[in-house]
């Protein structure tokens, strides 16, 4: 199955700054997928990274608050923009190959 | 809306139990039911169902999926201490979507 990888695995930040996470796959993929998981809570999807188009963002979810590249088959950025305490959880991404929807490690996001 | 029902939310056992968890979920725009295991941060594949009745099988864990009655289930038997974790399902939908259910805790006991 694909190997994904996801910088940085954790960070704590001030109020208002944002943060850019970084996903890598080691094969080329159509679809990148953002989730994000709050503290005791399940998996949500933020948004739909697809390569040479605009990210298609899930309800609740906006372009501003979350600013999506996805540059080539292989990588993607998830920006969390102006964050508040609100926004501390694990953010994740995900492909889909021929075995299954796969996870990458994940990041620790703690804002304070 | 797409639901995704687990239960029990949370389970205690003593390890060599075998555990059964359940999944229920909604019909609409149904592509594959799938269940994660999550210890720390990145929930684990652990099998991605489609056809109904047809069981499938990793070592100790297994799961099967009926699509008339909108419910998998994943049988864990022999626990051990290891097998501690949230076990998530997933909905999958048009698009490789997925909608998660809120995970059953389950702990296992030596």
């Amino acid at each position: 199955s694909a190997v994904i990888s996801q910088k940085p695995s954790r960070d704590i930040c001030q109020r208002g700054t944002s943060l850019t996470i970084q996903c890598q796959v080691d094969s080329q993929v159509t679809m990148m997928f953002w989730y994000r998981q709050q503290p005791g809570q399940s998996l949500t999807l933020i948004a739909t990274a697809n390569q040479g188009s605009e990210a298609t963002y899930e309800s609740g979810f906006v372009i501003d608050k979350f600013p999506i590249s996805r540059p080539n088959l292989t990588f993607s950025t998830l920006t969390v923009s102006n964050m508040s305490p609100e926004d501390s959880s694990i953010y994740l991404c995900s492909v889909e190959d021929q075995t299954g929807v796969h996870f990458g490690p994940g990041t620790r996001l703690t804002v304070t | 809306e797409d639901k995704v029902v687990q239960s029990p939310l949370s389970l205690v056992v003593h390890e060599g139990d075998t555990v059964t968890l359940n999944c229920s979920y909604e019909v609409t725009n149904f592509r594959s039911l799938l269940w994660y295991k999550q210890e720390k941060k990145a929930p684990t594949f652990l099998f991605m169902l489609t056809s109904s009745g047809i069981e499938k099988k990793s070592g100790r864990l297994s799961s099967i999926l009926d699509k008339k009655e909108l419910f998998s289930i994943l049988n864990i038997t022999a626990t051990q201490t290891g097998d501690s974790a949230v076990y998530l399902c997933a909905k999958e939908t048009s698009g490789s979507r997925l909608t998660f259910g809120e995970g059953t805790q389950l702990t296992v006991n030596p």
